[in-house]
This record gives C-alpha cells, structure tokens and sequence, in this order.
C-alpha cells in the first residue's frame, strides 16, 4: 500500500462546474497535508496547507481534512480551464519530508 | 524574483558522464530538499538539509548521488556515472519551519535526459 493514495484520472469537466479531488493517507504520524497544482514540465505550485481537520477556504479553492478516516479533499469552485493542471497531494511530519501521491490529471472544458 | 531558483533548466547527457544541478532557495529559507519526479508520478523526497546540515537522505540517494550546502545557502546535487534510469525532473524546495511544519515552495525543476 502506497503511503499516499490518489485517483490519477484524468478527470475531465466544463468550465464552471465544482471540481472534488481526493486523497488518502496511511500514515497518521504525518499531520501537515499539502496540495500544490503543477502545470505540464513546470515545478509544483504550492496551493493549500493545513495541519488540522476540518475546511480551510482559500478563494475558490477549499482544502478538507478527515483525520479519523485518513481523507483529504481538495474542492474548486467555478472552475475554469486555467485550473487545467495536475494536482497533488501530499503530506509531511515533523522532518517535513513531503509524501507525495502520484497526482490527478484535470481538464477543464471551455 | 524571489522564489526558488534551478540551474539549468534542461540538461542532456550521455550514459556515464557526471551532471550537476544548482538550487537557490528563498533567501531567508533555511530549510532546503530535493526530490526527484518520473513522469507520472508524484515528487518522491531525495534528501534535506537544514542551514548546512545534511539531516536526511532517501533509500532512492544511491552513492552515486551526492548533495551539498555548504554554506547554508545554495545547494547541489551531483550524479555520477549517470544512467537511463536517471531521466528524471529533479526539483528542490525549500521552508522556513515553524511551529511543527512548514510549507514548501518548489523551484521550476532541473529536466535530466540521459541518452
């Protein structure tokens, strides 16, 4: 079992719709979760952190965190076809070695 | 510009030639990684170093690898003898911890294509 698991998709929906992405982790001593947004042969792009449960809003974007089931979400409100990106999970502990999962493709049609 | 910064952007080689990378993180960031990503595939951790500190090395750092800070600012990364297996996007971050975690700014990446 991978330390991080996440869909790779790819995901494809229109412009405007809400976009969910979702993760889940193995590793409860990590408590520091990250999603970052990569474009095609460009480094990651740090989007959300958090360390605790619960909703961390951030203009159209909205990171969850279910600690008790391990689960982390990623929402995107009003998409649109600039959010056309890989998103990635990840989480780290106290060294703040990142554990990433392997990324989710979205397309966002016009 | 003031984020992270990677040198060269691309690089080409031919199996068994030695490459080195070059990363300047944030400057006030005394926390520097490096990770390496194949396509498909998210970031995977290499190594970290606080200030000019070595504190952690991956499994996946062969003894080809080799990484430095010496000066708690700048870092590289060496490979020597390069293989295919080395085609990679190399990627280095850095932080400035606080409380029990920190987030990480990555870089835009080093390319690796060995041939």
């Amino acid at each position: 079992q991978k330390e991080v698991e996440q869909d790779p998709g790819p995901l494809s929906v229109p412009e405007g719709a809400i976009v969910s992405l979702n993760c889940t982790y193995s590793n409860s001593a990590f408590q520091y979760f990250m999603w970052y947004r990569q474009y095609s042969r460009k480094g990651p792009e740090l989007l959300m952190y958090t360390y605790s449960s619960g909703n961390k809003e951030d203009g159209r974007f909205t990171a969850q965190v279910d600690k008790s089931s391990k689960y982390i979400s990623l929402f995107i409100r009003d998409s649109q076809p600039s959010d056309s990106a890989t998103y990635l999970c990840a989480n780290g502990g106290a060294t703040n070695k990142l554990i990433f999962g392997t990324g989710t493709l979205l397309a966002v049609q016009p | 510009d003031t984020g992270v910064s990677q040198d060269p952007r691309h690089k080409i080689t031919k199996r068994g030639q030695n490459v080195t990378f070059r990363c300047d993180p944030i400057s006030e960031h005394n926390r520097l990684y490096w990770y390496r990503q194949t396509l498909g595939q998210g970031p995977e951790f290499l190594t970290y170093f606080q200030n000019e500190a070595q504190l952690e090395k991956s499994r996946l750092l062969s003894d080809r690898f080799s990484a430095e800070r010496p000066k708690g600012s700048f870092s590289t990364l060496e490979i020597q003898r390069t293989e295919q297996g080395d085609s990679a996007m190399y990627l280095c971050a850095s932080s400035f911890p606080r409380g029990g975690g920190s987030e990480q700014f990555f870089g835009p990446g080093t390319r690796l294509t060995v041939l």
